[in-house]
């Protein structure tokens, strides 16, 4: 089954750029999506289809996808960005399967 | 306004059944594209994707625990429901439901989430 990899963690100073990645075979073939959860929270959708933001969405918030590599960019991080984030994967072929996580830490 | 709620016990058993009801409003489960999925997340642990059923009744079942798992939905009544059979204290997790959009991929809402626990 397809297998995407995330870094456990990312720390960034506020203010700073975050940028999270999602690794998979070919993820670049595919639509991926990025959701943020907070703690005690269900997930939200925050970037949809590698780069697009749902409404409400801050335009900080941006993403990209290409060859082996999807990346969540949170710029100018603020101390509210804190949460874990998911990248979630779909095409005509799979299941729609969830990364691992990653928890941004605002230093 | 679309919104989806879980409902179900909070403690089951070891081995026992878990039945988990999703009952949402702000969509029909009949139009095309439109599926409600469970997802569950134990504590501390990432999210992991459990089943699927789509407008046209087509159901998907994550690999590792597709004998467990069957969902089915009420579209008169605005539900789906998902069982899980033989519940192990690792099961204990956050159930969500969640609305997905077949055509773009992605699950754009969420209910709240309903903990189960088993233990006995």
């Amino acid at each position: 089954s397809y297998v995407l990899t995330q870094p456990p963690s990312v720390s960034v100073a506020p203010g700073q750029t975050a940028r999270i990645t999602c690794g998979g075979n070919n993820i670049g073939s595919k639509s991926v999506h990025w959701y943020q959860q907070k703690p005690g929270q269900a997930p939200v959708l925050v970037v949809y289809d590698d780069s697009d933001r749902p409404s409400g969405i801050p335009e900080r918030f941006s993403g990209s996808n290409s060859g082996n590599t999807a990346t969540l960019t949170i710029s100018r991080v603020e101390a509210g960005d804190e949460a874990d984030y998911y990248c979630q994967v779909w095409d005509s072929s799979s299941d729609p399967l969830f990364g691992g996580g990653t928890k941004l830490t605002v230093l | 306004q679309i919104t989806l709620k879980e409902s179900g016990p909070t403690l089951v058993k070891p081995t026992q059944t878990l039945t988990l009801t999703c009952t949402f409003s702000g969509f029909s489960l009949s139009t095309s594209g439109v599926g409600v999925g469970w997802i569950r997340q134990p504590p501390g642990k990432a999210l992991e994707w459990l089943a699927l059923i789509y407008w046209d009744d087509d159901k998907r079942y994550s690999p590792s625990l597709k004998s467990r798992l069957t969902i089915t939905k009420d579209t008169s009544k605005n539900q789906v429901v998902l069982t899980m059979t033989n519940m192990d204290p690792v099961d204990t997790a956050t159930y969500y439901c969640t609305y997905y959009d077949f055509w773009s991929g992605y699950y754009g809402y969420w209910g709240q989430g309903t903990l189960v626990t088993v233990s006995s």
